[in-house]
């Protein structure tokens, strides 16, 4: 069953914009994790997070996690036109359970 | 180099044939999945596999059948081809059982039935 529902569903803002995406889910979870998906590709793994860290920063990356919310914020500063792409949040509890996706945000950063 | 690799990268084949998806790593991972993205972008696992036991079987059609030779295969066999199957399927790996870590992915099969 789907865990996580991004928001908003698309995105679009001019090239050195941050940009913003959200992450509510419905369970208890052990990690919270973000992938990128360029059109055609795979998904790439961007940060991990832990249901006892509230931030963490990668690069031009920021995620924070409010567990008492259920939710996670995704901030990519100084957005660059090869941003653009589909984010995807995904959790696991603390079970023997494989990731389980949202749906994504669909970024477009205009040069 | 490639960490995760699947073959073929495109299937365009009939109803009713039956067809396979390879996929293989090389970075030494214990755990591979097996994951459905429909056409709306939504991934949903199918499969999990750790060192070649099977550990997850999501309500997934008995006619795809996932089989692992050794711990850096994972291939996924299809019989009776549907309609409804046409997709694109992700394999991927990690390096520690359920989620605790970050997955990789490789760059899937995209699967068209006619």
């Amino acid at each position: 069953s789907q865990q996580g529902e991004e928001d908003p569903q698309a995105l679009s803002i001019q090239e050195g914009e941050n940009a913003t995406m959200n992450c509510s889910y419905k369970t208890s979870i052990n990690n919270l994790q973000w992938y990128r998906q360029n059109s055609g590709r795979g998904l790439v793994h961007l940060i991990l997070i832990r249901s006892n860290e509230r931030e963490k920063h990668s690069g031009r990356l920021r995620v924070t996690l409010d567990t008492s919310k259920k939710s996670s914020s995704l901030l990519i500063t100084a957005s660059r036109a090869a941003d653009t792409a589909s984010y995807f949040c995904a959790t696991t509890d603390s079970g023997n359970t494989p990731l389980v996706f949202g749906k994504g945000t669909r970024l477009s950063v205009i040069a | 180099d490639t960490a995760v690799s699947q073959t073929p990268k495109y299937l365009v084949t009939q109803m009713g044939n039956d067809k396979s998806i390879k996929c293989e790593q090389n970075l030494g991972h214990d755990t591979m999945y097996w994951y459905k993205q429909d056409s709306k972008k939504f991934l949903k696992i199918m499969f999990s596999y750790n060192n070649k036991e099977l550990i997850i079987n999501e309500t997934v059609p008995n006619r795809f059948s996932p089989k692992s030779p050794d711990k850096a295969h994972l291939n996924l066999h299809i019989n009776s081809l549907e309609l409804g199957d046409s997709a694109v399927y992700f394999c991927a790996s990690s390096q520690v059982k359920s989620g605790n870590a970050g997955y990789t992915f490789g760059s899937g099969t995209r699967l068209t039935v006619v």
